[in-house]
């Protein structure tokens, strides 16, 4: 069966500083994975998303993530961050037709960033 | 609309009331799914329809929980006889159908009292 660990419950930084929020998944089969962002009072956001091909793969405010086979590991990183990215972070993973298009989620990472 | 709309956004109820919650998925899309998400954790996956077909309800927590989408496109989730421990945001989600990940709406907080 699909799981999926977010390490960090809770990350604080500091404006501009460097960021990882980590997560591990297990899965016996492929998997498509994802971020997906929930800032104050919205829904969820895809934020990226690994199908296949390149295992780095960047968001368009500057996130990325690579996926690591042998580690079961999409890392979410990014060098700079901004006030505005403090948000709820979700990381999950699919495995398409084979789980029957279920997506399941981890427990989430609060991304703090301090002025 | 322009995404997926949810209604009511937030619900009271009392602990042994029926509720229903509504959907309205982007318009076309295939796929919907309904997620609960109790606070603190991530959204956990109830139930998955193609169309009007409900081909997943491993998710549904119990014989209280229903849902259906009869003509393909909106979709109600009904939870019967209302628990405390049915308190959660729910959430709703579409997709074209081919791409495995899904747009959300903003949730249905649902507080049983």
């Amino acid at each position: 069966a699909q799981s999926v660990t977010q390490l960090d419950s809770q990350v604080p930084v500091f404006e501009e500083a460097p960021v990882e929020l980590r997560c591990n998944y297990s899965s016996s089969v492929s998997v498509y994975l994802f971020w997906y962002v929930q800032y104050p009072n919205q829904g969820l956001q895809l934020l990226l998303k690994y199908l296949s091909g390149s295992t780095l793969v960047e968001s368009i405010n500057g996130f990325e993530a690579e996926f690591n086979k042998s580690q079961t590991s999409f890392h979410l990183r990014k060098p700079s961050v901004h006030i505005s990215d403090t948000a709820e972070y979700f990381c999950a993973v699919s495995e398409g037709y084979t789980g029957g298009f279920k997506t399941i989620f981890g427990a989430g990472t609060r991304l703090f960033v301090k002025a | 609309g322009a995404g997926v709309s949810q209604s009511p956004r937030y619900k009271v109820a009392k602990r042994g009331q029926d509720v229903a919650l509504r959907c309205d998925p982007i318009s076309g899309h295939v796929s919907l799914f309904w997620y609960q998400q109790a606070l603190g954790q991530g959204p956990e996956f109830l139930t998955y329809f193609q169309n009007e077909a409900q081909l997943d309800k491993s998710g549904l927590p119990s014989d209280r929980f229903f849902a259906e989408r009869p003509e393909g496109s909106v979709s109600t989730l009904k939870i019967q006889r209302t628990q405390q421990e049915d308190s959660a945001v729910y959430l709703c989600a579409s997709s074209p159908g081919g791409p495995p990940w899904a747009f959300f709406g903003q949730g249905t907080r649902l507080t049983v009292v």
